[in-house]
């Protein structure tokens, strides 16, 4: 079946320090699956990242980033130089086939940004 | 404002006691959703609605049913609640259904003692 695979966290990290959280996937329902990433900040509910619908493509928003990589079937979390405001709960997630708006969410990984 | 709200934010209730969470939005969003989450699992899908009265069984629907009969508004019973259905659950919406953006609750923990 679909699947989602992400780093175990918690993920703590020093502020300016770069940051890369991996994501495979496993996708049988449907070759190109749409690809996320979910935030979640305490005391709030999860919020779209970025998406990616296009195999090959690169999603960026708020200094993250992330590649579709169909060959490694991978979706990795990627910023640069993390700040203290990045502390949260992030969420890979894949669409499923058909047009049922049904996302598979990977476990959750916690990172924690260090002053 | 686009906001996804949950109600209660905290509940503990006793097992075999029945249960309604409630879930609301403002963007009138046809869809409609219903997860939980537990350590260890990622986000399991309970219910999905298409818009009122037309409602689909998740993942696992098992223990649980939903009732939406207006289209700001989505509840999810639990008849006689057993211990196993302490976790915490997040609600969403989405504008259509082919996965577009969700929008989320800041979700509801429960505890079946």
């Amino acid at each position: 079946g679909d699947s989602v695979t992400q780093t175990e966290g918690p993920v703590t990290v020093s502020e300016s320090e770069s940051l890369i959280i991996n994501c495979t996937y496993s996708a049988t329902s449907i070759a190109y699956p749409n690809l996320f990433w979910y935030v979640r900040y305490p005391g709030e509910g999860l919020q779209l990242l970025l998406k990616v619908i296009t195999a090959g493509q690169k999603g960026s928003s708020r200094g993250f980033e992330a590649t579709y990589n169909k060959e490694t079937t991978s979706f990795h979390l990627q910023k640069a130089s993390v700040q203290e405001s990045d502390s949260a709960v992030y969420y890979c997630a894949l669409g499923r086939a058909g047009n049922t708006g049904k996302l598979i969410f990977g476990l959750g990984t916690t990172l924690q940004v260090q002053p | 404002d686009m906001k996804v709200t949950q109600m209660p934010r905290y509940l503990i209730k006793r097992m075999g006691e029945n249960v309604l969470l409630e879930c609301g939005q403002d963007m009138s969003h046809e869809t409609m959703y219903w997860y939980r989450q537990d350590p260890g699992l990622g986000l399991q899908l309970i219910y999905i609605s298409y818009d009122v009265d037309s409602n689909s069984e998740g993942d696992i629907p098992k223990g649980y049913r939903v009732s939406r009969k207006k289209r700001e508004h989505f509840s999810l019973i639990l008849d006689s609640a057993k211990t196993n259905q302490t976790s915490v659950y997040f609600c969403a919406s989405s504008f259509g259904s082919s996965q577009n953006t969700l929008y989320f609750g800041a979700g509801t923990r429960l505890s079946v003692l």
